[in-house]
């Protein structure tokens, strides 16, 4: 079955790049999603990936995707107070209603 | 451009009464829906997704129902509410040859 799985917690200072990683099991996975979630709101897409690009940038977002090690990882450039939020990976899981299976999240805090 | 809502936003309720909450789609049609939960503190878990008006899929055996009776409405439902139901119930939909997912606001449910 598909497991996505992320490390729970991620703390860094204003300025810094903070990096989140995640892994995937499903190795016929499409897409590839970072969602962003901020206290009490809904999740924001915030860029995806195709499983066949090794990289994507989009301003201070770069994904990386090692698809031989199932390993997806977010890059925040010059971190800000303002993206204090869980993060949440997500795979594109067969073709029946384009479901996707999500991570734990990983809560990233900011300090000034 | 296209929107989505959830409504209540919050909702107390106590133990064995009833439930209804509501998913609407704007400036779409067709679209696939889904409905997750969120306990506290923990990532997300698709309950349902439907494909079309009257077509509902469950992942997981509950105490939740949906239903879809108009091709832009979903609506997640119980009879008798758990304790275990609490938690943040997120509506998202996606066009239906895309891939991206778009979240609602979300409903958080405290049941008492």
């Amino acid at each position: 079955g598909e497991d996505v799985e992320q490390s729970l917690f991620l703390s860094v200072r204003e300025g810094d790049s903070s990096v989140i990683n995640c892994t995937y099991t499903d190795s016929s996975s499409t897409y590839l999603y970072w969602y962003k979630q901020e206290p009490g709101a809904g999740l924001q897409l915030l860029t995806y990936i195709f499983s066949n690009m090794d990289m994507k940038q989009d301003q201070r977002l770069t994904v990386l995707l090692n698809k031989k090690d199932k390993h997806l990882s977010l890059r925040i450039a010059d971190t800000q107070t303002g993206d204090s939020a869980i993060y949440f990976c997500a795979e594109k899981t067969g073709n029946a209603g384009n479901m996707l299976t999500f991570g734990g999240g990983t809560r990233l805090m900011v300090k000034p | 451009s296209q929107t989505i809502h959830q409504w209540p936003a919050t909702l107390v309720q106590p133990v064995g009464s009833p439930l209804s909450l509501e998913c609407t789609v704007e400036g779409t049609s067709n679209p696939n829906l889904y409905w997750y939960r969120q306990a506290a503190g923990r990532g997300l878990q698709l309950l349902f997704y439907s494909v079309g008006i009257g077509q509902i899929s469950s992942e997981v055996p509950q105490n939740l129902s949906a239903s879809r009776p108009q091709d832009r409405q979903f609506i997640l439902s119980s009879k008798k509410l758990l304790l275990s139901d609490s938690g943040f119930y997120l509506c998202a939909w996606t066009p239906g040859l895309l891939n991206e997912q778009f979240f609602g606001p979300g409903t958080r449910l405290t049941v008492l």
